[in-house]
């Protein structure tokens, strides 16, 4: 089975800094790879989706790029509402019996 | 627009039965798997399965696999997920979301998102 590793576990940062996330796959899989952001009490939200695509209506300073094994996730420009964990997710094209991993995810909130 | 709504909270007792459902609207129902993710409280997030509902082929990850059935009435548009007998473990946020194929094998992005049912399992 492929494994996620996401780090760091949670951050804390100021309104307006660059926030990096990192996600690493225990193998490779090539830009099999999604961002999803989850707000507190709410259901999780599609944000980056193939390693470094943005999903129709989510905000450009929400970006994502890797490949292989080693996937970055940024905010280029800290908001209040950006509060949520995010949760990177592979996915493949081979015949596997588990077909996604999510990581553990990243707890984001504001110093 | 594309909405998956899904059944009402729901407090069992351990060893009772549930079925719980996600109603898809404002898309082709039949022509995208409906996956179910488990997220204990506190915890991420863990997939359990997602079924076709065009003609119920469903896929299970091996961590669900005998634990909960998943199936789908595409007559109404809707997915279920269910078990036989609940345990206190099993209390939890359970999401649905549409999931997109990409050929072949290739189950990629989950972009709809039910609201979420929380299922609670207390004596």
């Amino acid at each position: 089975d492929i494994q996620m590793t996401q780090s760091p576990s949670s951050l804390s940062a100021s309104v307006g800094d660059r926030v990096t996330i990192t996600c690493q796959a225990s193998q490779d899989i090539s830009n099999y790879l999604n961002w999803y952001q989850q707000k507190p009490g709410k259901a999780p939200k599609l944000l980056i989706y193939d390693a470094s695509n943005l999903e129709t209506g989510v905000p450009s300073r929400f970006s994502g790029s890797g490949s292989g094994t080693d996937f970055t996730f940024t905010i280029s420009s800290l908001q209040p509402e950006d509060i949520a964990t995010y949760y990177c997710q592979q996915y493949d094209n081979l015949p596997r019996v588990e077909l996604f991993t999510f990581g553990p995810g990243t707890k984001v909130d504001i110093k | 627009e594309v909405q998956l709504v899904q059944s009402g909270a729901e407090v069992k007792k351990p060893g009772e039965s549930l079925k719980i459902s996600c109603k898809g609207s404002g898309y082709s129902f039949t022509s995208y798997w409906i996956g179910w993710v488990r997220q204990m409280p506190g915890k991420g997030l863990e997939w359990m399965g997602i079924i076709y509902p065009g003609d119920s082929d469903t896929r299970y990850s091996p961590s669900f696999q005998g634990q909960v059935t998943i199936s789908a009435d595409k007559s109404i548009s809707t997915a279920y997920l269910q078990w036989s007998s609940l345990k206190a473990s099993d209390t939890a946020m359970y999401y649905c979301a549409r999931v997109v194929y990409c050929g072949g094998d290739c189950y990629s992005r989950w972009d709809y998102w039910g609201q979420g049912t929380l299922v609670t399992v207390s004596s």
